[in-house]
């Protein structure tokens, strides 16, 4: 099955820099990415997704870029703020395929200082 | 509006008394998964569930047990808990319809069960 790697564990940057989360997944079949948000107290959501036919994707301050050949994406963060501190998880799933489901990484904890 | 309802929020129990945690969505989605959440070990799927009456396991389904009768419906079942099974639990849905769209995995508010 899918096994999604993601690094690092927890992230620490002062306010107005970028932030890169990297994951790597085992499944050459999975073709849909999404990056989830998780404040503190509160459930996952969706910030940004990218599927297996685009190379890259950007919304605002967020950008996630995916590398096939080398079964890896990441999420970058421009100009943080303190509100983008919270957990963010990276997916991979074979949508549409035998199995529809997500699996996530492990999570980095990002924390933004003023 | 569309939404994924877990319940209840918090559950104490004790070890070996079976309990239900409820989930249900109002957006007609085909895919429904569970996960538990833990300290340094992210999102762990326990089962899923493409439509109705087809189920599989996750990665850590020991335990566990689900159902899905109804689409809507997708309980998650501990016939008898034990401590080790102390977690944030989410319920998941998301559309099949399209891959271009309407992939978005939408979550639940959480349970958080202690088993004493």
């Amino acid at each position: 099955g899918e096994n999604v790697e993601q690094h690092p564990s927890t992230l620490s940057v002062q306010e107005g820099d970028s932030a890169v989360i990297k994951c790597t997944y085992s499944d050459s079949a999975s073709n849909y990415f999404p990056w989830y948000k998780q404040e503190l107290g509160k459930r996952p959501q969706l910030i940004i997704d990218i599927r297996s036919n685009v190379g890259e994707k950007k919304d605002q301050r967020i950008a996630v870029t995916l590398n096939k050949t080398a079964k890896h994406f990441s999420l970058h963060i421009t100009e943080t703020q303190p509100e983008d501190s919270a957990v963010y998880f990276c997916a991979a799933s074979n949508y549409g395929g035998s199995q529809g489901n997500l699996i996530f990484g492990k999570g980095t904890k990002l924390s933004v200082k003023p | 509006e569309a939404q994924v309802t877990q319940n209840p929020r918090y559950l104490i129990t004790v070890t070996g008394k079976k309990l239900t945690v409820t989930c249900s969505q109002n957006m007609n989605h085909e895919y429904m998964s569970w996960y538990r959440q833990d300290p340094g070990l992210g999102l762990r799927q326990i089962y899923y569930s493409m439509n109705v009456e087809v189920t599989d396991k996750g990665d850590v389904p020991e335990g566990y047990k689900v159902s899905r009768k109804e689409k809507r419906n997708f309980p998650l079942i501990l016939e008898s808990p034990s401590p080790n099974q102390t977690s944030l639990y989410f319920c998941a849905s998301s559309s099949r319809q399209a891959f271009f769209v309407n992939t978005e995995a939408f979550f639940g508010q959480g349970t958080r069960l202690t088993v004493v």
